[in-house]
């Protein structure tokens, strides 16, 4: 596509319940990254994965989170029994990792809300 | 471990003047990339300029260019001729050159505009 997709752009779900929050790079680009930004906060990242490599997953919260890419495109990142600390902004991104500098496009974020 | 300090939680500038907004970093690498972003209310996140430490001259793009002191770790955006679509959040970041793309955002700067 045109630009990193996420789906959906706005989520309120039970304290408790399972989330699952949907990423569909820049075709072509082989380097998928999550971010997390709370209100008022920086971005924290979470997982990166490049290619066929093992993921990165330094920056997971907990044993709750969870990301997958399947086919070296699409990515769910999946937040189990979620928490109110939970609510966030979950920022996508994508980068072709063929040149030297390996710019980032951000897709629009997934609002996700915990009530 | 790499980190990026934004202090200036909020700024405001006038139209059509000039405002700078800091940012500092802390690596032992002597190779590597800095960006600022701007996150407009839409969420996306949007390249606005980026440098090459190897670079000594300032990176430049319009209106936006860079002071960038690799001995003082230090990377400011200054905005000249502001605009009210300039209003936003900008965050500096970090990404190490070569090895891991994962990439170290500051906490952010919100930009308000004044006509």
């Amino acid at each position: 596509g045109a630009g990193v997709s996420q789906s959906p752009s706005n989520k309120v779900t039970e304290k408790g319940k399972d989330v699952e929050l949907r990423c569909d790079p820049i075709s072509g680009h082989t380097a998928l990254y999550w971010y997390r930004q709370s209100l008022g906060q920086g971005l924290e990242f979470l997982i990166y994965f490049q290619g066929n490599s093992a993921p990165d997953k330094s920056g997971l919260p907990s044993d709750r989170f969870s990301a997958e890419r399947t086919g070296g495109s699409v990515s769910t990142l999946t937040i189990q029994r979620t928490q109110q600390e939970d609510s966030a902004v979950y920022l996508c991104a994508s980068s072709y990792t063929g040149t030297n500098i390996n710019t980032i496009y951000f897709g629009e974020g997934s609002w996700l809300t915990v009530v | 471990a790499q980190t990026v300090t934004q202090s200036q939680p909020e700024m405001s500038v006038q139209e059509a003047e000039t405002v700078t907004l800091s940012c500092t970093y802390d690596t032992s690498e002597s190779d590597y990339y800095l960006f600022w972003y701007k996150q407009p209310p839409s969420r996306q996140m949007i390249l606005v300029i980026r440098q090459e430490a190897y670079k000594q001259q300032n990176a430049t793009e319009n209106r936006f260019s860079v002071n960038f002191q690799k001995a003082a770790k230090s990377f400011s955006l200054k905005i000249s001729d502001s605009q009210l679509g300039d209003a936003a959040m900008y965050f500096c970041a970090y990404r190490s050159d070569p090895g891991t793309y994962k990439y170290i955002f500051g906490t952010g700067t919100r930009l308000k505009v004044l006509a």
